[in-house]
């Protein structure tokens, strides 16, 4: 069974604060792929990065990292220099070795960025 | 970039009622999936379809819920009785190459189902 663990409730920060968004997944594959995905106020889903179990490097993307840590089952994302715009849920999600789209969400993140 | 377009993008039913939530994907996309979140809660996955048949579903895909493409281009979710617990955002989502060539998922609006 997969299971994707996001302790953090709510997160408010003041524009120009880092935030770091925790993740921890639990699975029994060895190879699977984690995702990250924003929902702002609209309430789409916007996909921010996907992931393969084989691939640790940390990835910057703009003001964007993610910092994958295989040994504690980990994939934490940090929004760097927060901006209003920031504002949103933020889900991490995890799916298996077939890198379907079926995907088991995490409860999510609620970002809130004060100017 | 490419859409996926969601349809009606907010329905109010009956308890007891048929719903029909449609979709329409990317159109080089070949895998579709429907996930639902209710109000507050998790995303949850619930049905992948590929080449005209569900690849996968979940356990909260039972006997009431259906999916098809009937035309090639439309993707529907069909609700035959709906259930106050149904009420929830709907999310359609198509697979594919992205213009970049990485494999994508791409999420609809959402459709916003209220059971009253």
């Amino acid at each position: 069974a997969q299971k994707v663990t996001q302790a953090q409730t709510e997160i408010s920060v003041v524009e120009k604060e880092d935030v770091t968004l925790d993740c921890v997944y639990e699975t029994r594959d060895t190879t699977y792929y984690l995702f990250w995905y924003k929902q702002p106020p609209s309430g789409e889903l916007v996909f921010l990065i996907r992931r393969n179990s084989f691939d640790e490097q940390n990835e910057i993307s703009g003001r964007y990292s993610w910092n994958f840590q295989k040994s504690t089952s980990s994939f934490n994302f940090t929004i760097t220099a927060s901006q209003v715009v920031d504002s949103a849920v933020y889900f991490c999600a995890l799916s298996g070795p077939l890198g379907d789209y079926k995907l088991s969400f995490g409860a999510g993140t609620t970002v809130t960025v004060r100017a | 970039e490419p859409e996926v377009t969601q349809t009606p993008s907010h329905q109010v039913t009956q308890m007891g009622q048929e719903v029909i939530l449609r979709c329409v994907p990317i159109s080089n996309h070949l895998y579709f999936y429907w996930y639902r979140q209710i109000l507050g809660q998790k995303v949850e996955f619930l049905v992948s379809f590929y080449n005209n048949e569900i690849s996968e579903k979940s356990e909260i895909f039972d006997d009431q819920f259906s999916v098809e493409r009937p035309d090639g281009s439309n993707f529907t979710l069909k609700i035959r009785s709906t259930k106050l617990e149904d009420s929830a955002m709907y999310f359609c989502a198509s697979e594919g190459l992205s213009r970049s060539g990485a494999n994508v998922l791409t999420f609809g609006a959402g459709s916003r189902l209220t059971v009253l």
